[in-house]
C-alpha cells in the first residue's frame, strides 16, 4: 500500500487560504489521492479526491504535482469551522475494488486562528 | 436518509467482559471497515470486509473479532483479550461504484 506523510500540525489565520501538504512518493499509477477531515469526536468527512489533474469543489481545491508524488489541499478562505484533523490517503482505482485495505495516517491538525 | 449508524454512542466494559459494537448501513455498500482511534492519534484499521461472509484482518486485529452475516451489518466484538480497549471506534463503508468512504458517528468505549 502506498503511504502518505503529512505535517502533524498547522495554523492558519481566519480568512486566509490554508494549504495542507501531503507526500505520497510511492503512489501507483492507478491510485487516487483522497482527502478527509475529522472534527473532534465525529466520523471523518470526505472533502475531495483526484488522480492527476487539479480538482475543485465547493469545499476545497486539490493540487497534485506532475509526478504525483505530492499534493496540496487548499481551503481558499479558512473559517473557524475548518479547525479539524485533515487526512490524506491513497487508494486504488475502482476497478481494483475487491480487496482494498484502506489505511489512514495521523493526519494534520489544522487550527484556524481568529 | 441513507447512512451508517453506530451504536451505542458510549459503552463501558468491565474487566474480562466481551462487548459488541454495532454498525449498520443502508447504503447498499459492499465493503465495510472498522477503525480504532486513540486520543490525538490517527485511525488504525482493525478489520475490513469486502463481501458477506468474508473479512480480513487489518493492522491491529488482535483482541477483536467481527462477523459479516448480512450486507448491511458488520458488528465488532472487543474481547477480553484486548487489554487496552479504551478508544474511539469508527465504522465505515464504501460501495463498488461509489468513490467516497462514508463514516459512522463513532462509539466511545471505556473500561470501568
Amino acid at each position: 500500500d502506498a503511504k502518505t506523510t503529512q505535517p502533524p500540525s498547522m495554523d492558519c489565520a481566519e480568512g486566509r487560504a490554508a494549504n495542507l501538504p501531503c507526500n505520497h512518493s510511492t503512489i501507483s499509477g492507478n491510485e487516487y489521492v483522497y482527502w478527509y477531515r475529522q472534527i473532534h469526536s465525529q466520523g471523518p468527512q470526505y472533502i475531495i479526491h483526484g488522480l492527476k489533474n487539479n480538482e475543485t469543489n465547493e469545499m476545497a481545491s486539490l493540487i497534485i504535482t506532475e509526478d504525483r508524488k505530492s499534493s496540496t489541499l487548499i481551503l481558499p478562505h479558512a473559517t473557524l469551522r475548518d479547525t479539524a484533523v485533515y487526512y490524506c490517503i491513497v487508494r486504488a482505482h475502482l476497478s481494483n475494488f475487491g480487496n482494498e485495505k484502506l489505511t489512514f495516517g495521523t493526519g494534520t491538525r489544522l487550527t484556524i486562528i481568529p | 436518509d441513507g447512512g451508517i449508524t453506530q451504536s451505542p454512542k458510549y459503552l463501558f466494559r468491565k474487566e474480562g467482559q466481551n462487548v459488541t459494537l454495532s454498525c449498520e448501513q443502508n447504503l447498499n455498500h459492499d465493503a465495510m471497515y472498522w477503525y480504532r482511534q486513540d486520543p490525538g492519534q490517527g485511525l488504525r484499521l482493525i478489520y475490513y470486509s469486502q463481501i458477506v461472509n468474508d473479512f480480513q484482518k487489518g493492522d491491529i486485529a488482535e483482541g477483536y473479532s467481527v462477523s459479516r452475516e448480512k450486507k448491511e451489518s458488520f458488528p465488532l466484538t472487543v474481547t477480553s483479550a484486548q487489554k487496552n480497549p479504551t478508544a474511539f471506534y469508527l465504522c465505515a463503508s464504501i460501495g463498488s461504484t461509489n468513490e467516497k468512504l462514508f463514516f459512522g458517528s463513532g462509539t466511545q468505549l471505556s473500561v470501568l
